[in-house]
C-alpha cells in the first residue's frame, strides 16, 4: 500500500531561519515524490517534484531512499513562505497521487 | 492560459439531499481528476478519467456518488443521497496526460446539514 506521512500539522519558524518540512513514505518500489503547495486563498500547485533535482523559491528536497523521506528544505524561510505544504507519492508507472495530511507553515516576523 | 474552472463555489445542502458539481478543465488535457479533500486530511483520489473513459474509479462510493465526462472535455460529480461525512471540499485537476503535471481547480466546498 501506499502511504504518506507529515508528522507536523503545524510549524511555525521566524523568517531567517531554516525550515524542514518532514515527509515519510511507505510504498515497496521506487516512487516518485511531489511538494505541492496551497497559499492562502489560491489554489493547489506544485512546489517541486524529486525527479528535477530543482530548487524552487529557494526550496529543495532530496529523496531518501533508505529512509523513505523526501524532507523539503529551506536554509532561510521568508514571510511569503507561509502556506500549506502537502507531500504526495505516484507509485512506480502508477497514474495516481497519494498525498499526505499536509503541514501549515507560519513564518513569523 | 485559462486554469480549471469549477463550479459552484461554496454549497450548503441537507443530508440526503443531492448535489452536482461541475469541472471545465484546462483546455487540450485529456486527463481530468476529481479528489475529496476532507478537512484537516490531504487531497483524496475519486476518479481518473482519460478523455472520457475511466481510468481509476477505486475510492468512489458507488452507491452515492457517480461522475461523467460524456465529450472528454467538462465533467460533473454528482452526490445523491449526500451524507454528513460528505462535508468536504472537492477539487478537480487536469493534465495534458496521465503522467504529467496536475492543475488544480479552486475547488467547491460542500457542506452538508
Amino acid at each position: 500500500a501506499q502511504r504518506v506521512t507529515q508528522p507536523e500539522k503545524l510549524l511555525s519558524v521566524f523568517k531567517g531561519a531554516p525550515v524542514e518540512l518532514k515527509c515519510n513514505y511507505s510504498y515497496s518500489g521506487s516512487p516518485e515524490l511531489f511538494w505541492y503547495v496551497q497559499y492562502s486563498r489560491q489554489r493547489l500547485q506544485l512546489l517541486l517534484r524529486h525527479i528535477s533535482r530543482e530548487s524552487i523559491k529557494g526550496f529543495t528536497a532530496d529523496l531518501n531512499k533508505g529512509e523513505t523521506s523526501f524532507h523539503l528544505k529551506k536554509p532561510f524561510a521568508q514571510e511569503e513562505d507561509s502556506a500549506m505544504y502537502y507531500c504526495a507519492l505516484k507509485g512506480q508507472g502508477a497514474q495516481k497521487l497519494v498525498f499526505g495530511q499536509g503541514t501549515r507553515l507560519t513564518i513569523n516576523p | 492560459e485559462a486554469g480549471v474552472a469549477q463550479s459552484p463555489r461554496y454549497k450548503i445542502i441537507e443530508k440526503r439531499q443531492s448535489v452536482a458539481f461541475w469541472c471545465n478543465p484546462i483546455s487540450g488535457h485529456a486527463t481530468l481528476y476529481w479528489y475529496q479533500q476532507i478537512l484537516g486530511q490531504g487531497p483524496k483520489l475519486l476518479i481518473q478519467f482519460q478523455n472520457n473513459g475511466v481510468v481509476d474509479d477505486s475510492q468512489l462510493p458507488k452507491d452515492r456518488f457517480s461522475a461523467e465526462r460524456l465529450k472528454g472535455v467538462d465533467s460533473t460529480l454528482k452526490i445523491q443521497p449526500a451524507k454528513l461525512e460528505d462535508s468536504a471540499v472537492y477539487l478537480c485537476a487536469s493534465s495534458l496526460e496521465p503522467l504529467k503535471t496536475q492543475y488544480f481547480g479552486p475547488g467547491t466546498r460542500l457542506l452538508v446539514l
